[in-house]
């Protein structure tokens, strides 16, 4: 089957930099997305990563190396209101094999203390 | 534009009665998604749509859940009859195209079945 790992729980504090991580399983790729979702909202979407390296923007980069099936996501300079879910999701093909969809991890749960 | 409309935004219900969730995806998008969030599977795709047409529905738990987009602007999912265990969040996403896009996800319907 396809699956992606990622931490549970990820504790820091303000001003830290916090690293989330994602290793995959899928039958197919074509880029890693990640997507935050606060407490009661929707996920939305903050990156993604079709080739190897880093994507910066802000605050938060993402990586990813294709040949290890691994990503990782990194907040820097965390504030308060980065507390939040943070998912990554695969573009992968069904497991039907006839077209792409994503393939999402179970979430981290980030909680950023003063 | 407005996002992704999704009504309602709660819902309980019996067990046994039929739920019809709503959404109103963002004009000009031509990929509509459902998904599905609980702790315990985190987000699970449920059905996508482009130009209207179901394209995979595999994660369709069963035939108690269908789903239909009988124009560009409108999509229904329906449950009948409700059980307990459909409990959870179901989230209403669109996109343009498949390639990396973002998807733009709707706030979400919190359905409770008693």
């Amino acid at each position: 089957g396809q699956s992606l790992e990622q931490p549970s729980e990820v504790t820091a504090v303000e001003g830290a930099i916090v690293q989330i991580n994602c290793t995959y399983q899928t039958s197919g790729f074509y880029g890693l997305s990640w997507y935050q979702q606060h407490d009661g909202g929707a996920p939305t979407f903050l990156s993604y990563n079709a080739l190897d390296g880093l994507e910066e923007t802000g605050r938060f980069s993402s990586f990813l190396s294709r040949s290890d099936s691994y990503g990782y996501l990194l907040l820097q300079e965390l504030q308060m209101k980065d507390s939040a879910s943070y998912f990554c999701a695969v573009r992968s093909l069904s497991d039907a094999g006839n077209n792409r969809k994503l393939i999402w991890g179970l979430g981290t749960s980030l909680a950023v203390n003063p | 534009d407005a996002g992704v409309i999704q009504s309602p935004r709660h819902e309980v219900t019996e067990m046994g009665q039929e739920v019809t969730l709503r959404c109103k995806p963002i004009s000009g998008h031509d990929y509509l998604f459902w998904y599905r969030q609980t702790m315990m599977r985190g987000l699970e795709l449920l059905i996508y749509f482009n130009n209207n047409v179901p394209i995979d529905d595999s994660g369709m738990p069963e035939d108690r859940f269908s789903a239909k987009m009988p124009n560009a602007s409108f999509s229904t999912l329906k449950i009948q009859p409700s059980e307990p265990r459909d409990s959870a969040v179901y989230f209403c996403a669109s996109s343009q195209g498949t390639g990396n896009t973002e998807a733009f996800f709707g706030q979400g319907t919190r359905l409770t079945v008693v």
